[in-house]
């Protein structure tokens, strides 16, 4: 059963940077792209970018060079994601999510973004 | 980038009817080489993370109820619940994964009377 675990929240204060941790189970980490999505509170869904765990490989929005960084320690399956220089408009919950044959979602990471 | 445009942002319907929600894309997410329809549907209730209902426009996740059917082709996709329920209370997102960087539409809100 695929599980990916997040931390439930974070609070940074504003400049400061931030690196998110899913911790991947239940299948092999290596054989799929993991995905990254962001959702401002009341908002739609924005994709950030995506990973591939067996090289490193990314591709990221546009929109999100800079601000994002996507990088796997195999080791533990996890991915993790780091968010640069972050303001007000960077608060919202971030999920992974397992690629392959569609998204299998986490439970995602409230950040919080207050000095 | 593929803009995804749904309709109607929400709607509000009584137990036990059929929903239809549209999901447009502005190019078309049909693969020559294998025929597949990049494009998949998620719902997301209150408070919860999304979660994946149906991929390829048509084929549902197993364990999504069979209520849950996705049609269309190309530009054009739809979702239809039949005989909706409470527990379907929910924003229903369609995403396309044709071509980076992937889209989602802007959602389509269910509200049970």
């Amino acid at each position: 059963q695929v599980q990916l675990q997040q931390p439930g929240a974070e609070l940074v204060k504003p400049g400061a940077s931030v690196k998110l941790s899913c911790k991947a189970s239940g299948y092999t980490f290596t054989s799929y792209w993991m995905h990254w999505v962001k959702q401002r509170p009341g908002q739609g869904l924005e994709w950030i970018g995506e990973i591939d765990p067996s090289d490193s490989y990314t591709n990221y929005n546009q929109k999100f060079k800079g601000k994002a960084t996507l990088t796997v320690d195999k080791s533990s399956s996890t991915a993790y994601m780091q968010l640069s220089s972050l303001t007000s408009e960077d608060s919202a919950v971030y999920y992974c999510a397992r690629g392959g044959l569609g998204l299998h979602w986490g439970q995602g990471t409230l950040v919080t973004v207050s000095a | 980038d593929i803009l995804m445009t749904q309709s109607p942002s929400s709607l509000t319907v009584s137990a036990g009817e059929k929903v239809t929600m549209s999901c447009k894309s502005s190019q078309s997410l049909l693969a020559s080489g294998n025929q597949n329809n990049y494009l998949a549907w998620h719902q997301q209730k209150p408070g919860r993370s999304p979660k994946m209902l149906i991929i390829w426009a048509s084929t549902r996740v197993s364990g999504v109820p069979d209520r849950f059917i996705g049609s269309g082709s190309g530009t054009d996709f739809t979702l239809t619940i039949n005989s909706v329920q409470a527990e379907d209370l929910a924003v229903y997102y369609c995403q396309q994964s044709y071509s980076a960087p992937w889209t989602f539409g802007g959602g389509t809100k269910l509200e049970i009377k």
